[in-house]
């Protein structure tokens, strides 16, 4: 079965700092792998995605993240924080493929706090 | 254009009453899922539509969960006898197509049973 861990339940930067959220997840295969991030009473946005090809992929907002095979991760970075990305943001996995199972498998959440 | 649209975006219920919870996906798309957030368990899979049929009924946590799609679009979550345990956020996506294709999700149904 394929998990998903998010290092650090809640993350606090500085206005123009680095962000940096991690994301492991446990699979006997490559998954497909996503970022989404929820705001206050809102549904899920989905920040950017890795399926197939390169490894670096870029998303919304300044948002980028890396798929380590060998490191099984897809941290998710954005050079600069502004207050606006102050959010919920959950890293998710899905098996690879139209015919496996389509569900999203979601880690726990990171609550990012942008301080000024 | 219209997104994933779900009602009522608030309900409170009593406890052992049945509740309906409806989706709306974005036209044209295919699969259609549910999901729920809650505190204790984060986010989890419910069930998978892919046009009315359901492949996956996997996630759906007791037979007093039902769901069903209709003409390949509104789908409607029905729960049962609720519980205190079944307070949570149901969220709805759908997507144009399953297979690591981006899912949508809508702003989803708080649920409160007391």
């Amino acid at each position: 079965a394929q998990s998903v861990t998010q290092l650090g339940s809640h993350v606090s930067v500085s206005e123009g700092a680095l962000v940096l959220l991690r994301c492991n997840y446990s699979s006997s295969v490559p998954p497909y792998l996503f970022w989404y991030v929820q705001y206050p009473n809102q549904g899920l946005q989905l920040l950017l995605k890795y399926t197939t090809g390169a490894t670096l992929v870029k998303g919304i907002n300044g948002f980028e993240a890396e798929f380590k095979k060998s490191e099984t991760s897809f941290h998710l970075t954005k050079p600069s924080a502004h207050m606006s990305d102050a959010a919920e943001y959950f890293c998710a996995v899905s098996p690879p493929g139209i015919q496996g199972a389509q569900k999203l498998v979601f880690g726990q959440g990171t609550r990012l706090t942008i301080n000024p | 254009g219209a997104g994933v649209s779900q009602s009522p975006s608030n309900k409170v219920t009593e406890k052992g009453k049945d509740v309906e919870l409806r989706c709306d996906p974005i036209s044209g798309h295919t699969a259609l899922y549910w999901y729920r957030q809650s505190l204790g368990q984060g986010l989890e899979f419910l069930i998978y539509f892919q046009g009315n049929s359901a492949p996956d009924k996997s996630g759906l946590p007791s037979d007093r969960f039902s769901a069903e799609r209709t003409g390949g679009s509104v789908s409607t979550l029905t729960i049962q006898r609720t519980q205190q345990e079944d307070s949570a956020v149901y969220l709805c996506a759908s997507s144009l197509l399953a297979g690591g294709y981006e899912q949508y999700f809508g702003p989803g149904t708080r649920l409160t049973v007391t």
